[in-house]
This record gives structure tokens, C-alpha cells and sequence, in this order.
């Protein structure tokens, strides 16, 4: 069966220093991979996303960067935090097959920019 | 952008009643599914309806399709305590969206006991 794990869970970091969340997956081959950030209480919003090695899209600028040196792994970076990078961060894959693909979420990282 | 957009923010029920989320966009889509979140938690998938089906259903589960209101329903029968949780509709446009969603804000589901 498939599974997805993202770490740390929980993170504080001080505004300035560097960012790196991990996301793997087990169980699939050449998934589509997706990193959401979610605001207190608000909605999911699509930060990048990835069909295959090396390729990355963005689809909102921002201070972060996605990086996928492996099939199933995808990593979310920043040289230097902003308080407003603070929020809860979801990884999800997919196989897009024949026009559709559920999403399958990790249980996210939770950042704290201070 | 192609953003699905809940409706209530907030619902609070009864056990035992039905609970009803709408969800609406802007403009075409290829799929849109329903998931659901609890406090804290990733999100999980609860149902996909493709553009070319009005309805379908899973256990306590109905969804409806309407592409020409260019919105979607999600009602709950019979809701429990367990149901408590926050709800998303996902937007899959067509094209070369590479299966790609974009989400609402949800809906907050309170069921009490």
C-alpha cells in the first residue's frame, strides 16, 4: 500500500533562518507531488508542484523553493523565513490517470516563524 | 484562479440531522472532489465526481454535480459526532492541470452528540 510521511511535524524558527521540510513517498512510481500551505483557519493554498524529477512548477511567488531530486521525494525549502512563511504545510501525491487522480495528503508540518 | 468556494463557513447540527456543504467556481472544470479535515490533521479524500456526472454517492455520502450553476453539493445523511471535521471542495480544471487542485476555504462541521 501506499504511504506518504513528511517531517519535522513541528517546527519553530526564528525569522532569517533557513527552512527544509521533507516529504517521501512509498508505494508508487512517478507520482505527482504537491505542497499546500494552510493559514490559521484558513483554506489550502497550492505552492508547488512537481510531475516528475527535477520538474518543479510554482504557482505563487514567494520566499520558499521546491526541489525533487528523487522520484518519490519532495522537499520544501527557504534560505531565510518570514514571519508570514508561518503556517501549516501539506504534502499530497497523485497518478493523474485518464483526466482525474484523488489527492493523498501527509499529516503535515506545522511552522512557527518567530 | 480556478478557486472552488464553500458554502456555509460554519454549520453546527444535531446527531441524527443531515448536514448539506455547497461549493461553487468559476469555470470549467475536469473533476471536483470533496475532502475532509480534521483538527490538525492532512486532508482525505472523500469523493470525486467527474464533469460529465450529476451525482454519486459512498455509504452516508451524496454529492451532486451541477455544471451549468457551475456548483457541487456535498450532504451528509444521518450525521454523527465523528462527522465533526472541516470539509473542502477541490477544483480540478481541465487542460494540462497536471491533477492539481485548488481549494476554498471549507466549511466547518460541528455535529453534537
Amino acid at each position: 500500500s501506499q504511504t506518504i510521511h513528511q517531517w519535522p511535524a513541528t517546527l519553530v524558527q526564528p525569522v532569517g533562518s533557513p527552512l527544509s521540510l521533507e516529504c517521501t513517498v512509498e508505494g508508487t512510481s512517478n507520482p505527482n507531488l504537491y505542497w499546500y500551505r494552510q493559514a490559521a483557519g484558513r483554506g489550502l493554498q497550492l505552492l508547488f508542484y512537481s510531475v516528475g524529477i527535477g520538474q518543479i512548477s510554482s504557482e505563487v511567488p514567494q520566499n520558499l523553493s521546491a526541489s525533487r531530486p528523487q522520484d518519490r521525494q519532495f522537499i520544501l525549502s527557504s534560505k531565510k523565513l518570514l514571519l508570514s512563511d508561518s503556517g501549516f504545510y501539506l504534502c499530497a501525491w497523485s497518478v493523474f490517470w485518464q483526466g482525474a487522480g484523488e489527492l493523498f495528503f501527509g499529516e503535515g508540518s506545522r511552522l512557527t516563524v518567530l | 484562479s480556478q478557486q472552488g468556494e464553500e458554502d456555509p463557513q460554519a454549520l453546527s447540527i444535531q446527531e441524527g440531522e443531515n448536514a448539506t456543504m455547497n461549493c461553487s467556481y468559476k469555470t470549467s472544470i475536469n473533476n471536483l472532489q470533496w475532502y475532509r479535515q480534521n483538527s490538525g490533521r492532512g486532508l482525505v479524500h472523500l469523493i470525486l465526481i467527474r464533469s460529465n456526472e450529476r451525482e454519486k454517492h459512498s455509504g452516508r455520502l451524496r454529492v451532486t454535480l451541477d455544471t451549468s450553476k457551475k456548483s457541487s453539493s456535498l450532504l451528509i445523511t444521518a450525521s454523527r459526532a465523528a462527522d465533526t471535521a472541516s470539509y473542502f471542495c477541490g477544483i480540478n480544471a481541465g487542460g494540462t492541470s497536471y491533477g492539481k487542485l485548488t481549494f476554498g476555504q471549507g466549511t466547518i462541521l460541528t455535529v453534537h452528540p
